[in-house]
C-alpha cells in the first residue's frame, strides 16, 4: 500500500471557523491532490500539486486554499467553513512517470455544523 | 468537458451471480479510462485501467474492454463474491493528463 495518511480522520466544526486538512506522503511522489466526495457525484478534484509551492485549481476550488511547502505534505485548508463544505475529503498521490495512477488515502470526514 | 456516467446504483445480487456495472463517457480525443473501488471505510483503490481504444482491463477476476465506438467501459465479473461489496466508481483520464473525472460511484451488494 502507498504510505499515505490523512489528518484528522474525523472533525466536526462550526461554520464560519477555518479547518486545515493534512495530507501526509512517504512515497516521495511528485502530484498530490485533494477530491471531495458526496453522495451522487462521485469525487470532484478540489485542488492538485505538480511540485513544491507549484498548485493549481480543480473544479470545485472556491472556498478552498492549499499549499505545498514540503514533497511530502499537502495542506487543504478552509478558510471559513460552510455547511455546503460537509463532505468526506481525499488525498492522492502519483509519480510524475506514471501520472495516470493515482493512490489515494483513507479520507478525512469533516462535518460543519 | 469531460463527463462520466454510470448506473445508478445499489445492485444487490446474490453470490456467484454476473455482474455488469454500466459506464459510459464524454471526452475529447483519447482519454485513459479506469475503475476504482471502495470498500466500506476505506479510500480509493484502482482496480483495472485501459489506456487505449480495445484494451481490456482486468483484475480480481473483473474485466472492462475500453470500446471507442460506444464511448463504454463496462465492468463485468463472472461469479461475485460477499468481499467484492463496495462502492465502484468508474473515471476517465484526458489527453491533458493528472486529472481525474469520476462517475457517480455504483454501490454493489452482495447477499451469501
Amino acid at each position: 500500500d502507498a504510505g499515505i495518511t490523512q489528518s484528522p480522520r474525523h472533525k466536526v466544526t462550526e461554520t464560519g471557523t477555518p479547518v486545515t486538512l493534512r495530507c501526509h506522503q512517504t512515497e516521495n511522489h511528485r502530484y498530490m491532490y485533494w477530491y471531495r466526495q458526496d453522495p451522487g457525484h462521485g469525487l470532484r478534484l478540489i485542488h492538485y500539486s505538480y511540485g513544491v509551492k507549484d498548485t493549481d485549481k480543480g473544479e470545485v476550488s472556491d472556498g478552498y486554499s492549499v499549499s505545498r511547502s514540503k514533497t511530502e505534505d499537502f495542506l487543504l485548508t478552509l478558510e471559513s467553513a460552510t455547511s455546503s463544505q460537509t463532505s468526506v475529503y481525499f488525498c492522492a498521490i502519483s509519480e510524475s512517470t506514471s501520472v495516470y495512477e493515482q493512490y489515494f488515502g483513507p479520507g478525512t470526514r469533516l462535518t460543519v455544523t | 468537458g469531460n463527463s462520466v456516467t454510470q448506473m445508478e446504483g445499489p445492485v444487490t445480487l446474490s453470490e456467484e451471480a454476473f455482474l455488469t456495472i454500466n459506464c459510459t463517457y464524454t471526452a475529447t480525443g483519447y482519454p485513459s479510462l479506469f475503475w476504482y473501488v471502495q470498500y466500506p471505510g476505506e479510500g480509493l483503490q484502482l482496480l483495472l485501467k485501459a489506456t487505449k481504444a480495445d484494451d481490456k482491463g482486468s483484475n480480481k477476476g473483473f474485466e472492462a474492454t475500453y470500446r471507442k465506438e460506444t464511448t463504454s467501459f463496462h465492468l463485468e465479473k463472472g461469479s461475485v463474491q460477499v468481499s467484492d461489496s463496495a462502492v465502484y466508481f468508474c473515471a476517465l483520464m484526458g489527453n491533458q493528463g493528472g486529472k481525474l473525472i469520476f462517475g457517480q460511484g455504483t454501490e454493489l451488494s452482495v447477499k451469501p
